[in-house]
């Protein structure tokens, strides 16, 4: 039978591209964001973070991007390996609560 | 430093039983939050524990409880357990009061029969 739950957005790309992933975040509040990458079986994984008073910050391959204005965050994923398969989550900090979004699916195509 | 742990890491119980999750934090973190991960509704926040206080608390039926003791290790207590309570429950850990980054454990998967 049919299956009832979250439908995850779902990315696909080729070994070697650049990933992007979005996210909309919904309070103007929030002043903290996290990215976390989820692997089957396990819990979620710190990426990377951004305060709001910054609109860039960079790591290792990865990328996170702040627009205020239209309040969204993005992941970039450079050079995207088989090992970056995995759910990644964005987390919006307000008034000290973590508000989660639900995810997107990320397949890398060897 | 090790991170966030867990235990058990698999449970199966029956419908009608309890369960206790237990949860040490990451060395020095005073917080320690409990989220119910489903398919069905994503990760949704139970309550968040702070020096022994419960701090914050989503909206989940009093089956669901939880305490912290004075070394910031938590444990969660879910009674009367229900078919949908299967889910995997994780645990994470952060500093302190302030937007500290939240770190993950790797979550008890509980299976209800």
């Amino acid at each position: 039978g049919e299956s009832v739950g979250l439908h995850l957005p779902t990315l696909s790309v080729q070994e070697g591209d650049n990933s992007i992933i979005n996210c909309a975040y919904s309070n103007s509040a929030s002043d903290y964001f996290i990215w976390y990458k989820q692997e089957s079986g396990k819990g979620p994984q710190f990426i990377i973070d951004i305060r709001s008073n910054m609109d860039k910050r960079q790591g290792q391959r990865v990328t996170v991007l702040l627009n205020k204005t239209v309040k969204h965050l993005s992941l970039q994923i450079a050079a995207t390996q088989p090992g970056d398969s995995a759910v990644y989550f964005c987390a919006e900090i307000s008034f000290n609560q973590f508000y989660f979004g639900t995810g997107t699916s990320l397949t890398v195509i060897p | 430093k090790a991170g966030v742990t867990q235990t058990p890491r698999y449970l199966i119980k029956t419908r009608g039983q309890q369960v206790t999750l237990s949860c040490s934090p990451i060395s020095g973190h005073r917080s320690v939050s409990w989220y119910q991960q489903t398919p069905g509704q994503g990760l949704q926040f139970l309550f968040e524990y702070f020096s022994e206080t419960q701090r914050n608390k989503g909206n989940f039926p009093g089956r669901f409880s939880g305490r912290q003791f004075s070394n910031s290790r938590s444990e969660m207590n879910v009674s009367t357990l229900e078919l949908g309570d299967s889910a995997l429950y994780l645990c994470a850990s952060r500093k302190g009061t302030s937007a500290d980054t939240q770190y993950f454990g790797p979550g008890t998967r509980l299976t209800v029969l």
